[in-house]
């Protein structure tokens, strides 16, 4: 079974440039979180979907990030324009959507440098 | 506000010998804790879980306690190996049904020593 696809893997840009994040998760996995991970600190849930529709963003900054899951499957974050703050690895995971016990399946994140 | 919390931020152990890490939580609400092992460059990964009705879940060589009136979990490695070196994560949620949110601890960078 395929894991959780993440590209790309590094990224570095400038303060107050634009940067897309794409994820793809295990099939047929109907939740979908974006995780970001600052240097020393454990993951921070940014959103999560349940099929296409937002489940919980209420950490997610709203100025600057957006995310979307179309059609349910694949989804991209988006971070415009961006901050030094914003530099981190940004994970992406997946879930069932059913049962007792679940358990979140994690991609290889994607690091980001704002300079 | 941390509501879980790992205040070991490192441990060094001798190869054969128990681990032990050690977790916090604030949230009463919380009702399901696992750990997640991450290794550099990879996502974290599941480990093992324990429910709020249990105090003690066991999977081979790993063992997680839970002292719900302490806000307490600890997780045991014994024996550990070269291969456990990671950094291992906490995390907790309000249910172990459906897709809560996990609320994730700081980490603890294991290292084991040969």
């Amino acid at each position: 079974e395929a894991g959780v696809a993440q590209s790309p893997r590094y990224k570095i840009i400038e303060k107050r440039q634009s940067v897309a994040f794409w994820c793809n998760p295990i099939s047929g996995h109907a939740t979908l979180y974006w995780y970001q991970q600052i240097l020393g600190q454990g993951p921070k849930l940014l959103i999560q979907f349940q099929n296409n529709g937002v489940v919980d963003d209420s950490q997610l900054p709203k100025d600057r990030f957006s995310a979307e899951r179309l059609k349910g499957v694949d989804s991209t974050l988006k971070i415009q324009p961006a901050k030094l703050e914003d530099s981190a690895v940004y994970l992406c995971a997946s879930s069932e959507n059913r049962g007792l016990n679940y358990e979140q399946y994690f991609g290889p994140g994607t690091r980001l440098t704002v300079t | 506000d941390q509501q879980v919390k790992q205040n070991s931020p490192s441990l060094s152990v001798q190869e054969g010998r128990i681990s032990i890490l050690n977790c916090d939580y604030t949230n009463s609400m919380f009702d399901y804790f696992l750990w997640y092992k991450k290794y550099p460059a990879e996502g974290p990964t599941f480990l093992i879980s324990i429910s709020s009705i249990k105090d003690k879940n066991e999977d081979g060589r790993f063992t997680v306690f839970l002292n719900k009136s302490a806000k307490h979990l600890s997780l045991h490695i014994v024996p550990s190996q070269p291969g456990d070196s990671a950094v291992y994560f906490c995390a907790a949620s309000r249910s172990n049904f459906g897709n809560e949110k996990l609320t994730f601890g700081t980490g603890t960078r294991l290292t084991i020593i040969p």
